[in-house]
């Protein structure tokens, strides 16, 4: 079946650190691959998206490569704020008989310090 | 321009009771997902509806959970006699439809004593 393995957290960094979190994903086909970040008491946000190989997804600084050969969608920021701390999910959707639904990873949660 | 709206935002029941949750999606999205989340874990899908359809329902557990996405008005989640097990948050996304990005609310965050 689908599913999605995230890098186990949770993770401390201090601000300007360089982040990766680690994302790799089983599924037949070739879903679209998602990140998710949650801020504590809200629901989650799309932060970015993928959807064939070698796409590249960015924003707010935060780039994931869709690589197909690897099976996998690393999460990378060159410089971590204070902001950035939140939980963080790895996502695939997978369209079949009419039917679609995101597969997430268990997240990880990121704490950035001053 | 609203975005996805779930109410209530916190909800205590005791067992036996029923839960309501309820979701609007966001303007112009017709489709509709709901997920769960228990502590430490990602969300697990729940079930996809159209307006007056389930289309996948294979999340959901059989007894005790439903969900309706009526031609006017909100999306419902109903779990009756709930269990200590139903805690969790319960999240819905909305969607313009198949293969474009989901959008989720804040949550509802089911508590049973």
């Amino acid at each position: 079946g689908n599913s999605v393995t995230q890098m186990e957290g949770p993770v401390t960094l201090s601000e300007e650190a360089f982040l990766t979190i680690n994302c790799t994903y089983t599924a037949t086909g070739y879903p679209s691959l998602f990140w998710y970040v949650q801020y504590p008491g809200e629901g989650l946000q799309l932060l970015l998206k993928a959807t064939k190989a070698d796409d590249k997804g960015s924003n707010k600084g935060f780039e994931a490569t869709y690589r197909k050969e690897t099976t996998s969608f690393h999460l990378e920021k060159g410089s971590v704020q204070v902001s950035d701390s939140a939980v963080y999910f790895c996502a695939l959707m997978k369209t079949q008989g009419g039917s679609e639904k995101l597969v997430f990873g268990k997240g990880m949660k990121l704490t950035v310090n001053p | 321009n609203a975005g996805v709206m779930q109410n209530p935002r916190h909800l205590v029941r005791r067992r036996g009771q029923e839960a309501r949750l309820r979701c609007s999606p966001m303007k112009g999205h017709s489709h509709v997902y709901w997920y769960r989340q228990l502590p430490e874990e990602g969300l697990k899908f729940m079930v996809y509806l159209q307006k007056e359809n389930i289309i996948d329902e294979s999340g959901m557990p059989k007894e005790r959970f439903s969900a309706e996405f009526p031609k006017e008005g909100p999306s419902i989640l109903r779990i009756q006699q709930v269990v200590r097990g139903d805690s969790a948050a319960y999240f819905c996304a909305s969607s313009q439809g198949t293969t474009q990005p989901q959008h989720f609310g804040d949550g509802t965050r089911l508590s049973i004593l």
